[in-house]
């Protein structure tokens, strides 16, 4: 049980371009779901939070207008990364968590994004 | 704030023996602590969690953490390696953030290698 799915796990594409990253819940209601930036070798770093329904609360230092985060349903969350630069290549990782904060977060397999 | 430091970047054991990740946390509370594994290009996966209960915690995979609060620490141990279990390994505190909601704090991670 609590598998999260993340779509896709690999893209590559041209600076300026959008490109939208997907989380989803498989088996169970995520009430909050988190966005993550991983650089190689490095530990995650978390950039935002967001509940179903409301807006996300993005890290500080975490540009919202570059990373727009929608989480419209209770297993649906997406990443669009807006108007990519070769300095947003990362691994994205997004997680999901069901009920109090002594839950623990279930995670997506990733998503490996390479700006040209 | 909360805070975890893993001890090792790197771990190397042979095949068949023991397995020592060492963690150790800061808190003004009682703390909820994860251990999580990574995988090569994958999201995370939990190991195990304490939350109060049980100061000795058993996990997936023949894993298991002792909370031991007079040494603010958590360390990851298995009695027996397998290859399987190379991967890099993170020790997580849930932290309470200034918006009053919970996030993971992530140690640097340790790398466990197993040598045949």
């Amino acid at each position: 049980g609590a598998v999260v799915s993340q779509h896709p796990s690999w893209v590559i594409c041209k600076s300026g371009t959008s490109v939208k990253i997907e989380c989803r819940s498989l088996d169970f209601q995520a009430t909050t779901m988190f966005w993550y930036r991983q650089f190689p070798k490095q530990s995650l770093m978390l950039m935002a939070t967001s509940n179903e329904g409301s807006k996300a609360t993005y890290e500080q230092g975490v540009e919202k207008d570059k990373f727009l985060i929608n989480h419209a349903s209770l297993t649906l969350s997406t990443l669009t990364v807006t108007s990519a630069h070769p300095e947003d290549s990362s691994f994205y990782i997004c997680s999901a968590r069901w009920g109090g904060s002594n839950q623990p977060q279930h995670f997506g397999d990733g998503t490996r994004l390479s700006i040209l | 704030a909360q805070s975890v430091t893993q001890l090792d970047s790197h771990v190397s054991v042979s095949e068949g023996t023991p397995v020592l990740l060492r963690c150790n946390y800061s808190s003004s509370y009682s703390p909820s602590l994860f251990w999580y594994v990574q995988h090569p290009n994958k999201g995370l996966q939990l190991l195990l969690k304490y939350t109060s209960a049980a100061t000795l915690v058993k996990g997936i995979n023949g894993f298991e953490a002792e909370f031991k609060k007079s040494e603010t620490s958590f360390h990851l141990t298995k009695p027996s390696a397998h290859m399987s279990d190379a991967a890099e390994y993170f020790c997580v505190v849930s932290d309470l953030g200034v918006d009053s909601s919970y996030k993971l704090i992530f140690g640097s991670g340790t790398r466990l290698l197993v040598r045949p």
